[in-house]
Parts: C-alpha cells; structure tokens; sequence
C-alpha cells in the first residue's frame, strides 16, 4: 500500500513568508508525528496527533510553528514569518497505534525547506 | 539537553567488515530502543529495535547489544555491504507521554568495495 506522502517535496521561501507543509499518511494509523531534521543533526521531536487527543505540542520551537490534523488523516505543518534558522527537512511519520513495541514509525520523505 | 549520544559521526568500513555504532543515553526512564537506516532523499525506516529485558537481538547481519547497566546500546552490522551505506539513527522512548522519540544525531557509515 501507500506510504506517507508529503509534500511539497522542496520548498524554497522568503525570509518572513508563511510556509505550509502537508502530510498523509498511511490510511489507518492513528498516530501522527512531525520531526525536523537540520543538517548534522538528528531528528527533532515538533508535534505528536494520537487520534481525537490533544496534541502533543511540546517539541514546537516557537510560537511561529503550528501543526493541524483533520478528520484524523491529513496533517499541516504551518510556519508563519520563516526564518533562515527554519531551514531544514521536514519529516512526517505515521504509526497504527501508540503501542510503538508493535507499530514502528513509518516517515514520509520530507519537505526540504530553505529559507533564503 | 541531548538526551542520546551516538557515535561515531562518521564510520568508513571495507566490504564484509564488521561495521559498530554506538549510543548511550541518560533517562532511566527510556525503555524501547530503535535503530533506523536513512538513504539519501527518503525518510528513515526502522531497521531493529529491542527491550531492556534483553541483552542481545539479531536480525539477519544486524544486531544490537545492549547494556543497561551502562546504559548503552550498539547497532554490529556484519559482512558489511555498499548498499549498507547510509545514515544510521539511534532513538530511544518511555513508556510515559507522547511516545515521542528521542533521536541520536546520526552516523553516516560507507562501506568500501
């Protein structure tokens, strides 16, 4: 079956605009991660969807990031008044269930962003 | 605060050698401990994973070892390949919380014919 589809897959932005990132992912899995993978370094925690829970949205870096997801399915990263600091590779990941000994992360391939 | 240490940053190994990745980490609390392999221009993807119930898992010609007295894990790559060549993560989790987890800076292993 499908995987997680994210997109754009490259996304290059003006210092100071808004950014959307869209994820989907695999049909079924309820939950939903976004992480930020900066060059040399490893894979930040954003944001975390577990069904109809609040999210969990201590990885955020700032007031400027904000994440959504609809009907339990489709997700946005939203970054309003990019930074160059912002620049990285944004990964999405989708799991069947928290129980993560029995349901690995399955991670889109990311939208690489650049912020000039 | 890095909560897991991995190394080294980079690992250069001839084919069939034996290639080993190491991490260490602080919160006692951490109690799953995955490995994922990234190719360039895709995600990662879980390679392995184990329990601290365990002190060994294999998996074909990869193996983790781990020690909870330690509190380190290494990922053994044996008979090491050239399409092994990719970045090698290590993460760990809680039980408690989001399940989020918690990822080593990586290691970018090649593997030289």
């Amino acid at each position: 079956g499908a995987g997680v589809s994210q997109s754009p897959s490259n996304k290059v932005t003006e210092k100071g605009k808004d950014v959307e990132l869209r994820c989907d992912p695999i049909s079924g899995h309820t939950a939903l991660y976004w992480y930020r993978q900066s060059l040399g370094q490893g894979l930040e925690f954003l944001i975390y969807f577990q069904g109809n829970s609040a999210p969990d949205k201590s990885g955020l870096p700032s007031d400027r990031f904000s994440a959504e997801r609809t009907g339990g399915s489709v997700s946005t990263l939203t970054i309003q008044r990019t930074q160059q600091e912002d620049s990285a590779v944004y990964l999405c990941a989708s799991s069947q269930s928290p129980h993560r000994g029995s349901s690995p992360l399955h991670f889109g391939n990311g939208t690489r962003l650049t912020v000039t | 605060q890095q909560q897991v240490k991995q190394s080294p940053q980079s690992l250069i190994v001839q084919k069939g050698g034996i290639s080993i990745i190491n991490c260490a980490y602080e919160n006692t609390a951490f109690d799953y401990f995955p490995w994922y392999q990234q190719f360039p221009g895709k995600g990662p993807a879980l390679l392995i994973a184990i329990r601290p119930d365990v002190s060994e898992k294999k998996e074909g010609r990869f193996t983790i070892s781990f020690n909870k007295s330690a509190k380190q894990f290494s990922l053994h790559i044996m008979d090491s390949q050239p399409g092994d060549s990719a970045t090698y993560f290590c993460a760990a989790s809680s039980g408690a919380g989001s399940y989020q987890l918690t990822f080593g800076k990586g290691t970018k292993l090649s593997v030289i014919p």
